[in-house]
């Protein structure tokens, strides 16, 4: 099964709305990343938590990690156009030597 | 800025063909990875590489082998392709630090067809 599930797995939103997607996972972690994948290319990094950290900001995107609940969300705030693509969750395991396991993604769309 | 360079975009290849992606990166990083990337499924982890000519299996292996004989460059290989390997394959790389907390680049893709 996989390590991360993301949900929803698809999401729909105006410009200009916040887009919020949540991650869940099962087993301790080093650090829990977020990525995005525009249609058709590769996946381009977009923010790292580490397991002690709790929020995060980078320009538009807050992401916050529970450790008890084990879950994580991601904010996008004021969307745009460009920002539709795939988003994906990536747990780095305690003790897995830099690998990452990915959930199956969340496809979001902002329309104008 | 990081630069994974896979060596096609688009591949098409015939069923029991042998058949090899290529993967180099410009960082000077230990750790690279090949992805399988299918609809519902997301990435599946096939193998990975800690430096040259080491190679540890991922999660979904079998029909695949890697070569690392130089550390800029990742090599996966189809040894007989199957119709059910039709798929994107995604490379990527990331320093190795024992610490962990490090981000991976990925590479554009290959979308691979078996016939």
């Amino acid at each position: 099964s996989q390590q991360g599930e993301e949900d929803p797995q698809a999401l729909s939103i105006q410009e200009g709305e916040n887009a919020t997607m949540n991650c869940s996972y099962k087993t301790s972690i080093n650090n829990l990343q977020w990525y995005r994948q525009n249609s058709g290319r590769g996946l381009v990094h977009l923010i790292l938590i580490r397991s002690n950290e709790r929020e995060k900001h980078s320009g538009r995107l807050r992401v916050t990690l529970d450790t008890s609940k084990k879950s994580s969300s991601l904010l996008i705030t004021a969307s745009r156009a460009a920002d539709t693509a795939s988003y994906f969750c990536a747990t780095d395991l305690t003790g897995g030597g830099n690998k990452l396991t990915f959930g199956t993604g969340t496809q979001l769309k902002v329309e104008l | 800025d990081v630069k994974v360079t896979q060596s096609s975009r688009y591949l098409v290849k015939r069923t029991g063909e042998k058949v090899f992606l290529e993967c180099v990166q410009d960082m000077d990083h230990e750790n690279m990875f090949w992805y399988r990337q299918d609809p519902g499924l997301g990435l599946r982890l096939i193998y990975f590489s800690y430096d040259v000519k080491m190679k540890e299996k991922g999660d979904i292996p079998e029909g695949y082998s890697v070569s690392r004989e130089k550390k800029e460059r990742f090599s996966l290989i189809l040894e007989s392709a199957s119709t059910n390997q039709t798929s994107m394959y995604l490379c990527a790389e990331g320093a190795r630090r024992a610490n962990s907390n490090q981000p991976q680049h990925f590479g554009d893709g290959t979308r691979l067809s078996i016939l």
